[in-house]
C-alpha cells in the first residue's frame, strides 16, 4: 500500500538555523513527490515537486529512491517559514494524492 | 492569480441532514478532487473526477457521498445523511496537469 510518513509532528528551530523536514514514502512504482505548505489560516499551497528540481523560498528537496525519502531542506530558516508542511505522493497515472500527517515548523526569533 | 473557491467556509448541520459543499475550480482545469481532514489527522483523499465522471474514489467515499459538476463551473460534494464522524475540513482541489491547487476549505460540523 502507498504511504507517506512524516515522523515529526512539530519541529522548532531558531531563525537562521538549518531546517530539515523528513518525509519517507512506500510505493512500489515510480511516484511523484510533492511538498505542500499551509500558512496559518490559509489554503494548502504547492511548495515544490521533485520533477521540477527547483528551489522555492530557499527550500529544496531531493528524491532518494534508495532510501525512499524526500526530505525538505532549507539552510537558513526565516520566521515567515513557520507553517504546516505536508509531504504528498501521487501515484503515476492517477489523480490521487496521498498525504503525510504533516509537520508543524516553528521558527523562533 | 486564479484560485479554487469553496462555499460556505463553515457549515453546521444536524446529524442525518443532507449537506452540499460547493467548489468553483480554476476555469481551465480538467481534474477535480475532494479531500477531507478530520481535526488533528492527515488530509485524506475522497474522490477524483475527470471527464464528467469519477476516476477514483477511496473507501471513505461510500454511498452517502456523491459528486457532481452540474453546470461546467461548480463542483459539488453531497453528503446524503450526515454522521457525527463526517465533521471535518473538506478541501476541493483542481488540476490541469501534475499538480493540484486547493481551495481554502469548508469546515463541516455535524451536531
Amino acid at each position: 500500500a502507498q504511504r507517506v510518513t512524516q515522523p515529526e509532528k512539530l519541529l522548532s528551530v531558531f531563525k537562521g538555523a538549518p531546517v530539515e523536514l523528513k518525509c519517507n514514502y512506500s510505493y512500489s512504482g515510480s511516484p511523484e513527490l510533492f511538498w505542500y505548505v499551509q500558512y496559518s489560516r490559509q489554503r494548502l499551497q504547492l511548495l515544490l515537486r521533485h520533477i521540477s528540481r527547483e528551489s522555492i523560498k530557499g527550500f529544496t528537496a531531493d528524491l532518494n529512491k534508495g532510501e525512499t525519502s524526500f526530505h525538505l531542506k532549507k539552510p537558513f530558516a526565516q520566521e515567515e517559514d513557520s507553517a504546516m508542511y505536508y509531504c504528498a505522493l501521487r501515484k503515476m497515472g492517477t489523480y490521487k494524492y496521498i498525504f503525510g500527517t504533516g509537520t508543524r515548523l516553528k521558527v523562533l526569533a | 492569480e486564479p484560485e479554487v473557491t469553496q462555499t460556505p467556509s463553515h457549515q453546521v448541520t444536524q446529524m442525518g441532514q443532507e449537506v452540499i459543499l460547493r467548489c468553483v475550480p480554476i476555469s481551465n482545469h480538467l481534474y477535480f478532487y475532494w479531500y477531507r481532514q478530520i481535526l488533528g489527522q492527515k488530509v485524506e483523499f475522497l474522490v477524483s473526477f475527470y471527464n464528467n465522471e469519477i476516476s477514483e474514489k477511496s473507501e471513505i467515499f461510500d454511498d452517502q457521498f456523491s459528486v457532481e459538476r452540474p453546470d461546467g463551473s461548480n463542483f459539488t460534494l453531497k453528503i446524503r445523511s450526515t454522521k457525527l464522524e463526517d465533521s471535518a475540513m473538506y478541501f476541493c482541489a483542481s488540476g490541469k496537469d501534475r499538480e493540484a491547487f486547493f481551495g481554502q476549505g469548508t469546515r463541516l460540523t455535524v451536531v
